[in-house]
């Protein structure tokens, strides 16, 4: 069964601060993929990452870091010098290659103190 | 319009009313789904639709019907609601392409916060 744990439910730190967001998943597929979202105080989920199971190269996108381990099977978000605009409840997700449903974990809300 | 759309973004209905909710992409995707989000609940995955034909309904009660007349459009028909199913309802759609074994993401609507009273 698939399954994405979140175990940090809401977080806060001050502006400019360093923070990681954690996401643990479970798969017996080999294939398969891993994504986050964020939910600002707007209610729409955007979209900021898709990953691939094979591909396991770190990636950064400005203040956004991902690192994805295998060996852990570990997918954790960082965001660089936080900004207030970063407040939101982030969700880590996972999907089985092929597959049109994506299993998404309980969410992680993230408070930037100004 | 770009993106994904939802019609109405707040919506307050009576236990014995009947209506629908709606969403329109604009991403030439060709799978649509509707999700529930309660407040301290994960999200629900409540139908999918794949290529126009539903492929999902995670036991979602009948007072809840999905109709997709076409792979742009997507609606939530509701009669009979119960105070317990008030919650923010997610239109997403994505890419997909049978066979290829790729999960494309989905790009999600702005939601429709539902009241049942």
């Amino acid at each position: 069964a698939q399954k994405v744990t979140q175990a940090q439910t809401e977080i806060s730190v001050v502006e400019k601060e360093d923070v990681t967001l954690d996401c643990v998943y479970e798969t017996r597929d080999t294939t398969y993929y891993l994504f986050w979202y964020k939910q600002p105080p707007s209610g729409e989920l955007v979209f900021l990452i898709r990953r691939n199971s094979f591909d396991e190269q770190n990636e950064i996108s400005g203040r956004y870091s991902w690192n994805f381990q295998k060996s852990t099977s570990s997918f954790n978000f960082t965001i660089t010098a936080s900004q207030v605009v970063d407040s939101a409840v982030y969700f880590c997700a996972l999907s089985e290659a092929g597959n049109d449903k994506i299993i998404f974990g309980k969410g992680t809300r993230l408070h930037i103190l100004p | 319009e770009t993106g994904v759309t939802q019609t109405p973004r707040h919506l307050v209905m009576g236990m014995t009313n009947k209506k629908s909710l709606k969403c329109e992409q604009h991403l030439g995707h060709n799978a649509m789904y509707w999700y529930k989000q309660s407040a301290k609940k994960p999200l629900e995955l409540m139908f999918v639709y794949s290529l126009e034909e539903r492929v999902e309904n995670n036991s979602v009660p009948s007072r809840f019907s999905p109709e997709c007349p076409n792979s742009s459009h997507l609606f939530l028909h509701l009669h009979t609601l119960q105070p317990e199913d008030s919650a923010l309802y997610l239109c997403a759609s994505s890419r997909l392409v049978s066979g290829s074994g790729v999960t494309y993401e989905q790009y999600f609507g702005p939601g429709t916060r539902l009241t049942v009273t």
